[in-house]
Order: structure tokens, then C-alpha cells, then sequence
């Protein structure tokens, strides 16, 4: 069946820093990609998305791209800030029950 | 403004007592589902519905139900909640089923003791 395995957290980063939060999937067809962001105290909320492969989703600085070669979406900004803490969730979709497969879930810390 | 919203936010409730949880959204989406979130296990599916009086099973539906008699209503019915269904529960609704957005609800804590 489709699954989707995120890196595990916490990820603990310095403002400016690099990040890379790494998501693989395996699936059926050719299902949409999604990130989402939980803040604390929130329901998620839509940061990027991509519908095929090789399609880039870009928002707020975070970007990813859906490789089908290597079945993955990996989720990266150039530079962090403190407000991007929260939990990120890689999302795989199908088509044909709408339903979301969800990863477990990355904890990211964003300190001064 | 467009929303999902959860009533209630909180509850903590005794084994056996059925409870019902509110979802309601303004967007005129077609699709409307519950999820779960618990630690380590990402968010599962519990529910969804594609349209009024259309509903289907998710990955974990054992010990819940929904009815979608209205556009913008979906609600969960737990008749006889138990311990392990402590959760945190989101609503979301969509246009339709992926590629499209889902927008989802604040969340409720349910604590079953």
C-alpha cells in the first residue's frame, strides 16, 4: 500500500541555518505531494504541494521537489528563522479517495 | 473568512459515554474528513465523505461514526468511546479529493478515562 516516512526530530537548527527535512514514499500511480505545518496550538495548514514529477513547490522560502526516480520530496530552506518552528508533515494523495497519507511527522526547533 | 471549525476544543470524558464532536465549514466543499493524530503515527484517516449522504471508511474506523446530511456539517459520533481512542481529532474539508488543499479545523483533545 502507499506510505509515506519522514525523517525522524526533533532537528534542532540555529537562526540562518540550512534546512533539510528528507521524505520518501512509496506508492501506486502518481499520487500529489504535500507538505503541511503545524504550529503550536494549530490545525496544519497547506505549505507546498506538487501534482507530477519533476514539479517544484515553493512557499514562504520552503521549496521541494517531487522526484519520482528516487521517490521523494524533500523539503528545504536556505534559512531558517525562529517563526519557522513547528511540526512538518510530508502528505502523499490519492487520487481516487482524496485521502491524505501522512508521515509521522518532524519536529523542528528554530533557536536564536 | 474561510474556515473549518470544531466544537468542542477540549474534552475529557468517562468510558461508555457517547460524545459527539462538531465540524462545520463555509467553503461549499464537496469532500470533508476526520483524521487522528498521535504521537510517532502521523495523522490517520478515521473518515471521509465526497458528498451529502456519501461516507466511507478510512484506515482506523473501528468505534466511530459520521453521518453527512448537510454540505457543511460532517459530525464524529464515538456511541461508546474507549481509553485508546484518547486522541487529538482534526476535521479538514477540500474541493474534492487530492491533488486539491485540504483545509483543516483547529482540533479537538478528546481525553477518555
Amino acid at each position: 500500500g502507499n506510505s509515506v516516512t519522514q525523517m525522524e526530530g526533533p532537528v534542532t537548527l540555529s537562526e540562518e541555518a540550512f534546512l533539510t527535512i528528507n521524505c520518501t514514499y512509496t506508492a501506486t500511480g502518481y499520487p500529489s505531494l504535500f507538505w503541511y505545518v503545524q504550529y503550536p496550538g494549530e490545525g496544519l495548514q497547506l505549505l507546498l504541494k506538487a501534482t507530477k514529477a519533476d514539479d517544484k513547490g515553493s512557499n514562504k522560502g520552503f521549496e521541494a521537489t517531487y522526484r519520482k526516480e528516487t521517490t521523494s520530496f524533500h523539503l528545504e530552506k536556505g534559512s531558517v528563522q525562529v517563526s519557522d518552528s513547528a511540526v512538518y508533515f510530508c502528505a502523499l494523495g490519492s487520487s481516487n479517495t482524496g485521502k491524505l497519507i501522512f508521515g509521522q511527522g518532524t519536529t523542528l526547533q528554530v533557536k536564536p | 473568512e474561510a474556515q473549518v471549525t470544531q466544537n468542542p476544543r477540549y474534552l475529557i470524558t468517562v468510558t461508555g459515554k457517547k460524545l459527539t464532536v462538531t465540524c462545520s465549514q463555509n467553503m461549499n466543499h464537496e469532500y470533508m474528513s476526520w483524521y487522528r493524530q498521535d504521537p510517532g503515527l502521523g495523522l490517520r484517516q478515521i473518515y471521509y465523505s465526497m458528498n451529502v449522504e456519501v461516507t466511507d471508511k478510512g484506515d482506523v474506523p473501528e468505534g466511530y461514526k459520521v453521518s453527512r446530511k448537510e454540505k457543511r456539517n460532517f459530525p464524529l459520533i464515538l456511541e461508546s468511546p474507549s481509553p485508546n481512542q484518547t486522541s487529538l481529532y482534526f476535521c479538514a474539508s477540500s474541493l474534492g479529493g487530492a491533488p486539491y488543499e485540504q483545509y483543516f479545523g483547529p482540533g479537538t483533545r478528546l481525553t477518555v478515562t
